[in-house]
């Protein structure tokens, strides 16, 4: 079946520092990617929207410069935290999807920033 | 837009009973409804999926049903094992080219031994 990998799994940062996350479709090209935050106990919280090769779309109250999306590839989209302090600290995962198939979801990345 | 209502929160069942979970959906232009199983730290996983021109979709110990009218989907677990405890997120869509869900809370459900 489709198989999404996110990397890293967990990382912990200083505060100031960027991170960045990679979401990869690995038998599939992923037309179009979303990156959610989880907080714990909660639901999962739409970030953004990524279609290859065009600007992400963020959902209302993310900042975009704060969390900047690239969709380079079809296999490919990468999430960076910049300058992360740490009420980012949060579970991020990704999810891929290829043209009208279901969703499918990156293992998470576990961020803590110290 | 649209708004995904789950109850209930928290689920405690005995082991070999049945859970239901229901969601409920405020745009009636939504037409595909899946049901996710998150384990403590790990992805969510589809486990069930429904489209708006059926009512009722089973697949061993878990089914979904459908109610367009009412505005409403819930998802039935018969047979409980311990291995059924997660949380549950109900979602709805539009099937369209980019298909953004619209998550519920989510349900912790408990089976009991």
């Amino acid at each position: 079946g489709a198989v999404v990998s996110q990397h890293p799994s967990r990382v912990i940062c200083k505060s100031g520092t960027s991170v960045k996350i990679e979401c990869r479709s690995l038998d599939f090209q992923a037309t179009t990617m979303f990156w959610y935050r989880q907080f714990p106990k909660k639901s999962l919280m739409l970030m953004a929207t990524s279609n290859e090769g065009s600007k992400a779309t963020y959902e209302q109250g993310v900042e975009k410069d704060k969390f900047l999306i690239n969709h380079a590839s079809l296999t490919l989209s990468t999430l960076t935290v910049t300058s992360a302090h740490p009420e980012d600290s949060s579970f991020y995962i990704c999810s891929a999807r290829a043209g009208s198939s279901p969703l499918h979801f990156g293992n998470g990345t576990r961020l803590t920033v110290t | 837009g649209e708004n995904v209502e789950q109850h209930p929160s928290t689920l405690s069942v005995q082991e070999g009973d049945s859970a239901v979970i229901k969601c409920t959906y405020s745009d009636s232009a939504s037409n595909y409804f899946p049901w996710y199983k998150q384990e403590l730290g790990k992805r969510p996983q589809l486990i069930i999926d429904i489209r708006s021109n059926v009512g009722e979709k089973k697949d061993q110990r878990i089914a979904v049903t459908l109610n367009k009218t009412a505005k409403h989907f819930s998802l039935h677990i018969t047979e409980t094992q311990p291995e059924d405890s997660a949380v549950y997120f109900c979602a709805a869509s539009f099937w369209d080219s980019n298909y953004q869900l619209i998550w519920g809370a989510g349900t912790k459900l408990i089976i009991k031994p």
